[in-house]
């Protein structure tokens, strides 16, 4: 079936460093993919989203591609802040369903210090 | 506008006793989800309802997991009775047909 696999954290990174986390997928069919976040305290929330091949999602500094050929959809941002501490999720949803059936990755922790 | 708001936030309780897990989702939102979240792991969906309908309940342990979306809106999360597995956190979520899901802050279960 249908799965995603992302980086294991923790991601320690100083503040201003450039950050990538990766995430690869694998889906019969040609499902979009998305990126979640989950600050501390709060509900996941949607980060950015992309819905067919070399499409790029960005959002708050934040990007994506999704790279049909090795079926990636790796997170990128240039310099990140403390406040993008958070734990990062990857998902894809199987664009065949009639509504968003998201599966997920098991999340990555990104911790920035000043 | 308010978002999906769930309770209680926080949840002891002994092996084998019932617990219930509240959501509202956003107005207007016709398709609900309900997640389990287990320590370190991403969600996975529990079931999914299209206004009363439950559409997809294939992940739901229903011998002892039920659900229920009454009249189309909020919905109730039942465990009975809870075992030590099932410690986790709860997510409700809700979107508009096809659109972007927005999810509660969840419920976290701890069974002792």
């Amino acid at each position: 079936g249908d799965s995603v696999t992302q980086m294991e954290g923790p991601v320690t990174l100083s503040e201003e460093a450039f950050l990538t986390i990766n995430c690869t997928y694998t889906a019969t069919g040609y499902p979009s993919l998305f990126w979640y976040v989950q600050y501390p305290g709060e509900g996941l929330q949607l980060l950015l989203k992309a819905t067919k091949a070399d499409d790029k999602g960005s959002n708050k500094g934040f990007e994506a591609t999704y790279r049909k050929e090795t079926t990636s959809f790796h997170l990128e941002k240039g310099s990140v802040q403390v406040s993008d501490s958070a734990v990062y999720f990857c998902a894809l949803s199987d664009r065949e369903d009639s509504s968003y059936k998201l599966i997920f990755g098991s999340g990555t922790r990104l911790l920035v210090r000043p | 506008e308010a978002g999906v708001v769930q309770s209680p936030r926080y949840k002891i309780i002994e092996k084998k006793q019932p617990v219930a897990f509240w959501c509202n989702p956003i107005s207007g939102h016709n398709t609900l989800y309900w997640y389990r979240q287990n320590l370190g792991q991403g969600p996975e969906l529990l079931i999914r309802y299209e206004n009363e309908e439950a559409v997809d309940d294939s992940q739901l342990p229903k011998d002892r997991f039920s659900a229920e979306r009454l009249k189309g809106v909020d919905s109730t999360l039942k465990i009975q009775p809870a075992e030590l597995g099932d410690s986790a956190v709860y997510l409700c979520a809700s979107s508009f047909f096809a659109g972007e899901l927005f999810f509660g802050e969840g419920s976290r279960l701890t069974v002792l």
